[in-house]
């Protein structure tokens, strides 16, 4: 069965630093790979998604991950963080046949001025 | 604008009670989802249906059941038998033909309080 760890429960930057988000993946066969963010008490929206065109993938807000099947893994970066990217992030993924997303445990990114 | 709407967003109920939360999407999705989410357990799939009158148990359906006689809506219902309903729940779809599969679109949650 496919799962997904995300290292951290909690990053904490500043506003202007890099962003660094790790998700590790477990799958058997090629897998669907999702990144989504959620802000307090609201639902999730997509950021990026992996679905083997490319290994690295560029989403909205300023945000990419970069498939590494060796290592499997799928962190999400982004050069600068603002204080609008303090929000929770969840990895995700999913295989061919199967329509059901797995979610990692999520990361809440904190940004200080 | 379409979307996924969830009602209500806020609710208390007494021990005991059953609830039932509304969900109606109108992106024409075939498949339908609920998930809890709990501070530090991520999103926890519940129930999911890929077609009317269809639906199957995930992985923490005890305590809970579901309907889906329309495309549109997928309600849950929270049972009296659900030992910790308190929690934030989120309904969401996804298009099977032709879409990407595992891709979810979320509605705003609903938050389920029990005194």
């Amino acid at each position: 069965a496919q799962s997904v760890t995300q290292l951290g429960s909690h990053v904490s930057v500043s506003e202007g630093a890099l962003v660094l988000l790790r998700c590790n993946y477990s799958s058997s066969v090629p897998p669907y790979l999702f990144w989504y963010v959620q802000y307090p008490n609201q639902g999730l929206q997509l950021l990026l998604k992996y679905t083997s065109a490319a290994t690295l993938v560029k989403g909205i807000n300023g945000f990419e991950a970069e498939f590494k099947k060796s290592e499997t893994s799928f962190h999400l970066t982004k050069p600068s963080a603002h204080m609008s990217d303090a929000a929770e992030y969840f990895c995700a993924v999913s295989v061919t046949g199967f329509q059901k997303l797995v979610f990692g445990t999520g990361t809440r990114l904190l940004v200080s001025p | 604008d379409g979307g996924i709407t969830q009602s209500p967003k806020y609710l208390f109920r007494k021990e005991g009670q059953n609830v039932t939360l509304s969900c109606e999407q109108n992106l024409n999705h075939d498949a339908m989802y609920w998930y809890r989410q709990d501070p530090g357990q991520g999103l926890r799939l519940i129930y999911y249906s890929q077609i009317v009158n269809d639906f199957q148990k995930g992985d923490i359906a005890e305590g809970y059941s579901v309907s889906r006689e329309k495309k549109e809506s997928f309600p849950l219902t929270v049972t009296s038998a659900q030992k910790n309903p308190t929690a934030f729940y989120l309904c969401a779809s996804s298009q099977l033909a032709g879409g990407i599969t595992g891709e979810l679109f979320f509605g705003e949650g609903s938050r389920l309080t029990v005194l």
